[in-house]
């Protein structure tokens, strides 16, 4: 079946600028994860959606960071005033059941603040 | 909060021989510790998960051991072979309701 997607696959932008990036989770997953991943790290925990409410949005980094996932499926993780720090892969995650269960990776979104 | 080390970094093996990965958590609580395989350009992929309730877990050429007392995890990677080459991250799932990852291990097994 159908894994998680993410599009785009890459984006490029300018310092400043305003991106969304979405995450189209696995059909029925009611949890959904965004992380993001640094060259040379591990992924790092940005927010958790249980449907569609925000369970725990405590790693996103500061105020310019902000995710919806208005109908319990599709996300979007939208980013105001770009800074080049925030370079980075985005990735997405969605788990069955949330919780201390599986969690299935998309392929990520490689965000290049100019 | 979680805190994960894993090492080494690096690690090259010859075709055939064994690959271990070590990894220790700082929450007594964690519960759930998967292991995730990251080749280039695509997303973490889960290829082996232990719980804490038991002490060792194996599928096939993967095997993977919990010491709960110490804090500690490793991957067992029998018979590498070269399509085994990839980054491999340890994760530990704790109280606070977070995966947390290690930094990760750029394994390299030579044909």
């Amino acid at each position: 079946g159908a894994g998680v997607s993410q599009t785009p696959s890459n984006k490029v932008t300018e310092k400043g600028k305003y991106v969304e990036l979405r995450c189209d989770p696995i059909s029925g997953h009611t949890a959904l994860y965004w992380y993001r991943q640094s060259l040379g790290q591990g992924p790092e925990f940005l927010i958790y959606f249980q449907g569609t409410g925000a369970a725990d949005d405590s790693g996103l980094p500061n105020d310019r960071f902000f995710a919806v996932r208005p109908e319990g499926s599709v996300s979007t993780l939208k980013i105001q005033r770009t800074e080049r720090g925030d370079s980075a892969v985005y990735l997405c995650a969605s788990s069955l059941l949330g919780g201390n269960n599986e969690q299935f990776f998309g392929p990520g979104t490689r965000l290049t603040v100019l | 909060g979680e805190n994960v080390e894993q090492h080494p970094s690096t690690l090259s093996v010859q075709e055939g021989d064994s690959a271990v990965i070590k990894c220790t958590y700082s929450d007594s609580a964690s519960n759930y510790f998967p292991w995730y395989k990251q080749e280039l350009g695509k997303g973490p992929q889960l290829i082996i998960d232990i719980r804490s309730n038991v002490g060792e877990k194996k599928d096939q050429r993967i095997a993977v051991t919990l010491n709960k007392t110490a804090k500690h995890f490793s991957l067992h990677i029998t018979e590498t072979q070269p399509e085994d080459s990839a980054v491999y991250f340890c994760a530990a799932w704790n109280s606070y309701g977070k995966l947390t990852f290690g930094q990760g291990t750029i394994l390299t097994v030579h044909p």
